[in-house]
């Protein structure tokens, strides 16, 4: 079985400052990983996936991630945050040969002016 | 296209009364998802039906939770009856299948409030 941890729980930066959110997986199987984003009173929304190739994956509103085998990582980053990144981010894992996401617990993102 | 729909967006009710939860797939996908949403545990997934046919109910709290898929297009998740633990957002979700890949495409849940 497989299992997401998300180091932070809560992350608040200023606008216009990078941003790392940390997320680590465990799977005794290869595995595809996303990345959520939830905005407040809403559904999830993927911003990004890692099927296979680059480790380096860029998704919607400049947001990247990168995906390390060794460390069993994917970190997601933005180089310059705006308020409106204001916003719940899950990161989720799956195995390859399973249909099942398995989430992460979330980290609060707050983008302060 | 509409996305998948959820209703109702809000549910209070009372301990011990039965609960229906709602959910439109997006039209063409094949493969539907209940997920539940708490402070405590996070996000889990509940059941998961492919063609109308419910495949892994392991994650249904217990016999109180039901779901029914009676065609391509409608998905209902009942609670009966209500407890307070049970409070938390329900979201459904859709894809194409369930094949090497396919986006989960998720509506906007049913906060349900059980008093």
């Amino acid at each position: 079985a497989q299992s997401v941890t998300q180091l932070d729980s809560q992350v608040p930066v200023f606008e216009e400052a990078p941003v790392e959110l940390r997320c680590n997986y465990s799977s005794s199987v290869s595995v595809y990983l996303f990345w959520y984003v939830q905005y407040p009173n809403q559904g999830l929304q993927l911003l990004l996936k890692y099927l296979s190739g680059s480790t380096l994956v860029k998704g919607i509103n400049g947001f990247e991630a990168e995906f390390n085998k060794s460390q069993t990582s994917f970190h997601l980053r933005k180089p310059s945050v705006h308020i409106s990144d204001t916003a719940e981010y899950f990161c989720a894992v799956s195995e390859i040969s399973n249909y099942k996401l398995t989430f992460g617990k979330g980290t609060l993102l707050t983008v302060n002016p | 296209d509409a996305g998948v729909i959820q209703s109702p967006r809000h549910e209070v009710t009372e301990m011990g009364q039965e609960v229906t939860l709602r959910c439109k797939p997006i039209s063409g996908h094949n493969s539907l998802f209940w997920y539940r949403q708490t402070m405590m545990r996070g996000l889990e997934l509940l059941i998961y039906f492919n063609n109308n046919v419910p495949i892994d109910d392991s994650g249904m709290p217990e016999d109180r939770f039901s779901a029914k898929m009676p065609n391509a297009s409608f998905s209902t998740l009942k609670i009966q009856p209500s407890e307070p633990r049970d409070s938390a957002v329900y979201f459904c979700a859709s894809s194409l299948g369930t094949g090497r890949y396919n986006e989960q495409f998720f509506g906007p849940g049913t906060r349900l409030t059980v008093l």
